[in-house]
């Protein structure tokens, strides 16, 4: 039973560039979402997902996207990597009101 | 809109004592879960309590403890024999359980516990 899995775990974009944060979870959740975390800060909600087929903004969510076409995955997308998106991801997820499982989080910097 | 607040940056304790974590959150929500959750250097988020706000009994969990204050939209915790491994960034939380937002989860900013030995 691996949890939470994001890929990959460390990362460094050029400004301008693209890339998915990948986010699977093998326990059968149907609530899962995407953080990012800056130094020193809390957590800022970028998306959320109660179920595939459905996603919901966030606090933050201008500059990504997000789709839940399973259960399982729940990828987040950077269209044009800017420096202000120098953050740790956390994905996260739960089975309805509980427990909320976080993966180990993703360092991306954005040069 | 959903938010949560935690007014104390920072907050110290000397080991085997008591120290209290501030949260306030504000929802329209009547229906909704708070949260405590630690963070230690390993960034790991690990799960401390959870209170179902339909509860009117507070949450406790060994040595923590909650003291929830439903009206006053109050959610604090309770450390009690406060042990060095319990220094770590702590995160209060509230999860939607009703309404258009449902599911939606809002961490507040964080208070960064030091325990001194």
């Amino acid at each position: 039973n691996a949890g939470v899995t994001q890929t990959p775990k460390f990362r460094i974009l050029k400004i301008g560039q693209s890339m998915t944060l990948q986010c699977t979870q093998d326990m059968n959740h149907n609530y899962m979402y995407w953080y990012r975390q800056d130094p020193g800060m809390g957590l800022k909600l970028i998306y959320y997902s109660v179920g595939a087929g459905i996603t919901d903004k966030g606090e933050v969510p201008n500059g990504y996207n997000v789709s839940r076409s399973t259960t399982e995955d729940f990828p987040l997308r950077l269209e044009l990597a800017a420096p202000s998106q120098t953050s740790v991801y956390f994905c996260a997820s739960s089975y309805g009101m509980y427990l909320a499982f976080f993966g180990q989080g993703t360092r991306l910097t954005v040069v | 809109a959903q938010t949560v607040t935690q007014s104390q940056p920072e907050m110290s304790v000397q080991e085997a004592e008591t120290v209290t974590l501030s949260c306030t959150y504000d929802t329209s929500e009547s229906d909704y879960y708070l949260f405590w959750y630690k963070q230690p250097p390993s960034r790991q988020m690990i799960l401390v309590i959870r209170q179902e706000a339909y509860k009117q009994q507070n949450a406790t969990e060994n040595r923590f403890s909650v003291n929830f204050q439903k009206a006053a939209k109050s959610f604090s915790l309770k450390i009690s024999d406060s042990q060095l491994g319990d220094a770590a960034m702590y995160f209060c939380a509230c999860l939607l359980a009703g309404g258009t937002s449902y599911g939606k989860l809002t961490f507040g900013q964080g208070t960064i516990l030091t325990v001194h030995p």
